[in-house]
């Protein structure tokens, strides 16, 4: 069974600097996997898809890997700002079972000013 | 604006009671999924419906029903067979092959 862990729980960098978030997965057999944030009480907004056949993607600060074959992804964020403090979730798309997400618990970052 | 709302914001339920979660979608989405997130854990799936008239259960069904009559719309039912209901609810939809949408969420408990 497909299994996601996301690693640190909860991070804490001062203001500008560099971070990596780390998730890995059990099962290289995926679709694709996504980063999502989610604030407190809020929804979930998707940050980067990485299709299967992708090795990253990059969007403004944001830069997300994917290594299939060691089952493991990272999110990169460039420059940290206070406004980055949320809770930031990995999840795979298995290639079976449906179209359904497993998810990871989360890393929760606080970036102090 | 396309997007995806859950109402209500907020839902308390009795014990014994049944209460219904709206979704709706104006995204021209066909698959839709209801996911149920508990404090410091990831998201669990429901139920979840690929077209319209169908849906299939997920890890976590019992005590839970949904219907899927028309393409923009997802409401989960839960039930009072459900023992542990309280939990902020999210649905998502989204088209093959693109990533997943969120809607706002639905946080319910119990009194």
């Amino acid at each position: 069974k497909q299994e996601v862990t996301q690693i640190p729980a909860a991070l804490s960098v001062p203001e500008g600097e560099n971070l990596v978030l780390n998730c890995s997965f059990t099962d290289s057999a995926i679709y694709n996997l996504q980063w999502f944030r989610q604030d407190p009480g809020k929804g979930l907004t998707s940050l980067l898809l990485i299709q299967s056949s992708q090795r990253e993607q990059t969007s403004g600060r944001l830069n997300a890997s994917l290594d299939k074959s060691s089952g493991r992804s990272t999110l990169y964020i460039a420059a940290s700002q206070p406004g980055d403090s949320a809770t930031y979730l990995c999840a795979v798309r298995p290639r079976q079972a449906g179209t359904a997400l497993i998810f990871g618990k989360g890393t929760t970052l606080s970036v102090s000013s | 604006d396309g997007g995806i709302t859950q109402s209500p914001k907020y839902l308390f339920r009795k014990e014994g009671q049944n209460v219904t979660l709206s979704c709706e979608q104006n995204l021209n989405h066909d698959a839709m999924y209801w996911y149920r997130q508990d404090p410091g854990q990831g998201l669990r799936l429901i139920y979840y419906s690929q077209i319209v008239n169908d849906f299939q259960k997920g890890d976590i069904a019992e005590g839970y029903s949904v219907s899927r009559e028309k393409k923009e719309s997802f409401p989960l039912t839960v039930t009072s067979a459900q023992k542990n209901p309280t939990a902020f609810y999210l649905c998502a939809s989204k088209v093959p092959g693109r990533e997943q949408f969120f809607g706002p969420g639905t946080r319910l408990t119990v009194l």
